[in-house]
């Protein structure tokens, strides 16, 4: 595997369940970022990690949870969600935080019923 | 964070150079210019980036007026593949910073 990889690619999920979005980066990284991306809009920063720590968390509700166990690994932990959550979950990495470009993977295209 | 402008959507021809303009009235001097494009269905990805002079590789050039307040990418000869959406998006790279993306250019391409 190569760059940035996220799974699962599309998930349906009900108000009610609990589910966990994870991303995977192969290029030796040391940041790691969650984004937003509803239909129409431009893409929303949600989380930033830098060597496993949270730099960033941008006024994103609590039933978001990420977690960065390692600097290649990032998870966005979902539970209690509402029908305008869906959207196009997308993760990145860069070399260091805020330097430098970043590397996306495909998304995860959420649908909250 | 300075903004940009671009128009919502250009259309191109096959085998055709596409210009794809970006105005930023507001740009500071510790400004770089980036650009990333969004295929269908995809992350978005690196295109190139620049801060006054104009700047070219394996993908487009970069080109960037005297006074800053504008540049625009060049696709030197685009592929159906190139269709997507382009993203100008400026960030003070001596200090780092967020990319702030904007609604970006749809570019469709024709056959």
């Amino acid at each position: 595997e190569t760059g940035v990889t996220q799974t699962p690619r599309h998930l349906v999920m009900g108000m009610t369940n609990k589910k966990s979005l994870k991303c995977e980066q192969h290029l030796g990284h040391n940041a790691m970022y969650w984004y937003k991306q509803s239909a129409k809009k431009p893409l929303e920063l949600m989380f930033v990690y830098s060597l496993e720590e949270r730099v960033e968390n941008n006024s994103v509700p609590s039933r978001f949870s990420p977690e960065c166990p390692n600097s290649s690994h990032l998870f966005l932990h979902l539970h209690t969600l509402q029908p305008e959550d869906s959207a196009l979950y997308l993760c990145a990495s860069s070399q260091t935080v805020f330097w430098g470009e970043q590397y996306f993977g495909p998304g995860t295209r959420l649908t909250v019923t | 964070d300075a903004k940009t402008t671009q128009p919502n959507s250009m259309e191109s021809n096959e085998e055709e150079p596409v210009h794809l303009p970006c105005n930023h009235s507001t740009i500071s001097g510790t400004d770089y210019i980036h650009w990333y494009r969004q295929l269908p269905s995809q992350g978005p990805e690196y295109v190139i980036h620049g801060l006054t002079s104009n700047v070219n590789n394996r993908m487009a050039s970069l080109a960037i007026a005297e006074d800053r307040k504008s540049s625009t990418l060049i696709l030197h000869r685009a592929t159906l593949r190139d269709a997507a959406v382009y993203y100008c998006i400026l960030r003070d790279d001596n200090q780092g910073g967020k990319l702030i993306f904007g609604q970006g250019t749809e570019l469709s391409v024709k056959p």
